[in-house]
């Protein structure tokens, strides 16, 4: 099946910095999502991107569409404390329509 | 607005035992419906999902079944617990694209 490969698996920072994580496939997709998931809570969907090359914003995170379809890239800037969590990125293919293939997730803390 | 709805919010439960966990949504119609389980510090593994009433579809072989008696429920079910059904199980729905909206969860532990 299809499988996503997210980086880094975790990330230590302090406050303030800037963030980046990508995923990347084998395979092509049409749809790419990022996800943030707070301790015992379910993911919240953060970022959609539907085109190739599309470059998206929401407040300080920008997610990017990767112009091969195999990529995605999500950066933070000026990290806050409550940007603590674990981001997933999704993918979905026209072959695989109304179901997402979800990378393992990035453990991101920050040091106050 | 819509919002999902998942309970309980945590469960411990004995070997052998069964379960029922259910998933409601409000303020929309005919969603697709997801359910997920999360082992600790793991990714999201898709167990079932259901484009309709009656309409399930199983992701992967296992102890568990899925049911889907109205357009807004969703509910996952296993006649016997086993110690490896122990996870954080995410109810999730969509309507535009792929864009999967998820419920607070369960913590399941079986004992």
């Amino acid at each position: 099946g299809q499988q996503l490969n997210q980086s880094p698996q975790s990330m230590f920072i302090q406050e303030g910095e800037d963030v980046s994580m990508n995923c990347t496939s084998s395979s092509i997709f049409n749809t790419w999502l990022w996800y943030k998931q707070d301790p015992g809570e379910g993911p919240v969907l953060l970022i959609a991107l539907y085109k190739a090359g599309e470059l998206t914003s929401n407040g300080r995170l920008t997610a990017q569409f990767g112009i091969t379809r195999k990529d995605s890239f999500l950066n933070i800037s000026a990290s806050i404390p409550s940007d603590v969590g674990i981001y997933f990125c999704a993918g979905q293919s026209s072959t695989n329509a109304g179901k997402s293939t979800f990378g393992d997730g990035t453990t991101l803390t920050v040091k106050p | 607005s819509q919002t999902i709805h998942q309970w309980p919010a945590t469960l411990v439960q004995p070997v052998g035992s069964p379960l029922s966990l259910e998933c409601t949504v409000e303020g929309t119609s005919n969603p697709n419906l997801y359910w997920y389980r999360q082992a600790a510090g793991r990714g999201l593994q898709l167990l079932f999902y259901s484009v309709g009433i009656g309409q399930i579809s199983s992701e992967v072989p296992q102890n568990l079944s899925a049911s889907r008696p109205q357009d807004r429920q969703f509910i996952l079910s296993s006649k016997k617990l086993l110690l490896s059904d122990s996870g954080f199980y995410l109810c999730a729905w969509s309507v535009v694209r792929d864009e999967q909206y998820f419920g607070p969860g369960t913590r399941l532990t079986v004992t």
